[in-house]
């Protein structure tokens, strides 16, 4: 069965620190991986995409990391700011191949909360 | 910010009402889908659309109905509303041309049955 497991699974820290958040996942066939914040009450936000060959990818302060060999992704936020508290979405594609609606297997979230 | 809009935003209904959530794109995507979603949970497909006419059923079983007669519009349907169907509700569209389907998700619809 085709899971993403991501941790950890709530986070507080102060603003203008760092983080890092982990997406774990056993999906296959692999197409890509996504990262997406969601504010309370809204629909999530894509972040960022990687596809196979890519390790890392960067929007802003957010950069992504992957290792298809571990299967394993990070997100990690540089000089946190209060509106980065959300909650961050880690979505793994297994194509068409993976059935359903382009075989997306989404993880529960790491709800970050940046304190002032 | 993604042209994604769903109505209402907020809806509390008694049970046994029929409702109609609503979801409409004007980016002109092929591909519309419904997610489920508690608090703090992931979310779940319950139904996607590749296109006019076209209307599938997702991983998560749901006594809700869809309809796609056009291209910009995809109505949820629940015929008898239930307190289970208490949840957060998210239109997703994206577009098959990209290479890596981006999706772009409204801002949702929080249901209560009473």
């Amino acid at each position: 069965k085709n899971q993403v497991e991501q941790s950890p699974q709530s986070l507080i820290i102060l603003e203008g620190k760092n983080c890092t958040l982990q997406c774990n996942y056993t999906v296959s066939p692999f197409s890509n991986l996504r990262w997406y914040k969601q504010d309370t009450g809204r629909g999530p936000v894509s972040l960022t995409i990687m596809t196979f060959s890519e390790n890392t990818k960067s929007n802003g302060r957010y950069t992504a990391t992957l290792d298809a060999d571990t299967k394993q992704s990070s997100l990690h936020i540089t000089a946190s700011q209060l509106s980065d508290s959300a909650s961050y979405i880690c979505v793994v594609s297994a194509g068409r191949a993976g059935g359903g609606a382009d075989g997306l297997t989404f993880g529960k979230g790491t709800h970050l909360i940046i304190q002032p | 910010e993604a042209d994604i809009y769903q109505t209402p935003r907020y809806l509390v209904i008694g049970t046994g009402k029929k409702i109609t959530l609503e979801c409409s794109q004007t980016m002109g995507h092929d591909k519309m889908y419904w997610y489920q979603q508690d608090p703090g949970m992931e979310l779940h497909l319950i139904h996607y659309s590749y296109g006019v006419n076209s209307t599938e059923k997702g991983d998560l079983s749901s006594e809700s109905t869809v309809s796609r007669i056009r291209t910009e519009h995809f109505p949820l349907t629940l015929e008898s509303a239930r307190p289970s169907h208490t949840s957060q509700y998210l239109c997703a569209s994206s577009d098959p041309g990209q290479g890596t389907e981006t999706q772009y998700f409204g801002p949702g619809t929080r249901l209560l049955v009473l």
